[in-house]
């Protein structure tokens, strides 16, 4: 079956610019993450959904990050106002339920914000 | 933080045995997993333990010892493709409590002819 695929792969912004970041679960998938790796580093968690609803979004970095999953499938990412310091590879995952089963990754958006 | 320790980088020889180590904070530990992530990829899944031994799979085990704060992944009859990085990622809080990952910064394996 598809895994998770994210969209788009590359994005380049302007300092300034907003971006919106797609992600697709693997069908099924009640829980939802999205992290952030920067080069050189392991990802770091941001957000998490069960179904629709954000249960943690303390890894956010300011408020300029938002995220959600309205129908509790597709999850959206969105940067406002981007920042030189935000450039770095978004990836998202999802897991089957909220019990202790591996997490799936899709391939990632690397963002750079010139 | 939860003080995860992993070395930055290894190199080992095709055909050998590689250890990587990885340590971390006991305090309300619940399960650790190894995530492999070539280079330009996403993390792929490797191991899960939660209980004290050692789980093989096929090439790959890991072990764990909850007491110690201790993990390691063994990588047996390397091969070219296993250059990577490969990530320690364990987990703290209530089974079923949202399960994010807090991943080190993983270790850059090379392997070498």
């Amino acid at each position: 079956g598809a895994g998770v695929s994210q969209s788009p792969r590359y994005k380049v912004a302007k300092r300034g610019q907003d971006v919106a970041l797609r992600c697709d679960p693997i069908s099924g998938h009640v829980s939802l993450f999205w992290y952030q790796q920067a080069l050189g580093q392991g990802p770091e968690f941001l957000t998490y959904f069960q179904n629709e609803a954000q249960l943690d979004k303390s890894g956010l970095p300011s408020d300029r990050f938002f995220a959600e999953r309205p129908e509790g499938s597709v999850s959206t990412l969105k940067i406002q106002r981007t920042q030189q310091e935000d450039s770095a590879v978004y990836l998202c995952a999802s897991s089957r339920d909220r019990g202790t089963h591996e997490q799936y990754f899709g391939p990632g958006t690397r963002l750079t914000v010139t | 933080g939860q003080n995860i320790d992993q070395p930055t980088e290894m190199t080992a020889t095709e055909g050998a045995i590689v250890q990587i180590n990885c340590t971390y904070q006991t305090s309300g530990f619940n399960g650790l997993f190894w995530y492999q992530q070539h280079a330009g990829e996403a993390p792929t899944f490797l191991s899960y333990n939660v209980l004290d031994g050692l789980e093989e799979k096929g090439r790959f085990s890991s072990f764990l010892s909850r007491s110690k704060g201790y993990s390691y992944l063994l990588l047996k009859e390397l091969q070219m493709k296993d250059s990577a990085s490969y990530l320690c990622a364990p987990r703290w809080g209530l089974t079923g409590g949202g399960n994010k990952l807090t991943f080190g910064t993983g270790t850059q394996l090379k392997v070498e002819l």
